[in-house]
């Protein structure tokens, strides 16, 4: 199992430019999210989904798209990218259970907006 | 909304010394806690996750409590390590998570 996976590792944008942040697993979890991560604050959620087809905006989502078309894939867009998204950002995986919701989270994007 | 505090920020203990994180949180209507590790410039690595039902949870020299009506958890490391250095970082909620500040740890050989 690779278990959750994120690419690119690094990325640069220009103010204006788009991108799409890539996220797989492997576990079969219907759960997934998007965080973004900036120093001195915690983790912030973009936007998640709970199965293929279904997504909802977190804390943060303005300037961000996601869409879910099958249970590995959860990719975040950014349409027009600005320097208040330099960010490192993070995709999680959850496992609901009797043990409670457990979340796998990938290696981390950072991204630079210039 | 759901705001989660971690105290202190940074904390540097000697080798051997015993580790006290702490992590408040305001609303109690929680599903789970989550305590995490992460390593600078990687991603986050569970450590312990304790549903609301239960007071502890224990793995190894770790021990993380919960009680919920106070809004409070502690995550105790027992005998610390240089290995142990690390940002650890507190999360509440369920499928959705809310996540504190961190406490950055470095211990000194």
């Amino acid at each position: 199992n690779a278990g959750v996976t994120q690419t690119p590792k690094f990325q640069v944008l220009k103010t204006g430019q788009s991108m799409t942040l890539q996220c797989a697993q492997d576990m079969n979890h219907e759960y997934m999210s998007w965080y973004r991560q900036d120093p001195g604050m915690g983790l912030r959620l973009i936007h998640y989904s709970v199965g293929a087809g279904i997504t909802d905006q977190g804390e943060v989502p303005n300037g961000y798209n996601v869409s879910r078309s099958t249970t590995e894939d959860f990719p975040l867009r950014l349409l027009s990218a600005a320097p208040s998204q330099t960010s490192v950002y993070f995709c999680a995986s959850v496992s609901p259970g009797q043990g409670g919701y457990e979340q796998y989270f990938g290696p981390g994007t950072r991204l630079t907006v210039t | 909304k759901q705001e989660v505090t971690q105290i202190p920020a940074a904390l540097s203990v000697p080798e051997g010394e015993n580790l006290v994180l702490n992590c408040s949180f305001t609303d109690s209507a929680i599903y789970n806690l989550q305590w995490f590790r992460q390593d600078p410039g990687k991603g986050l690595t569970s450590l312990l996750l304790i549903q609301s039902s239960q007071r502890e949870q224990t793995s190894g020299r770790l021990n993380a409590s919960l009680d919920k009506s106070s809004g409070r958890s502690t995550l105790y490391i027992a005998a610390s390590q240089p290995g142990d250095s690390a940002t650890y970082l507190c999360a509440v909620g369920g499928d959705k998570l809310s996540f504190g500040a961190g406490t950055t740890v470095t211990v000194r050989a």
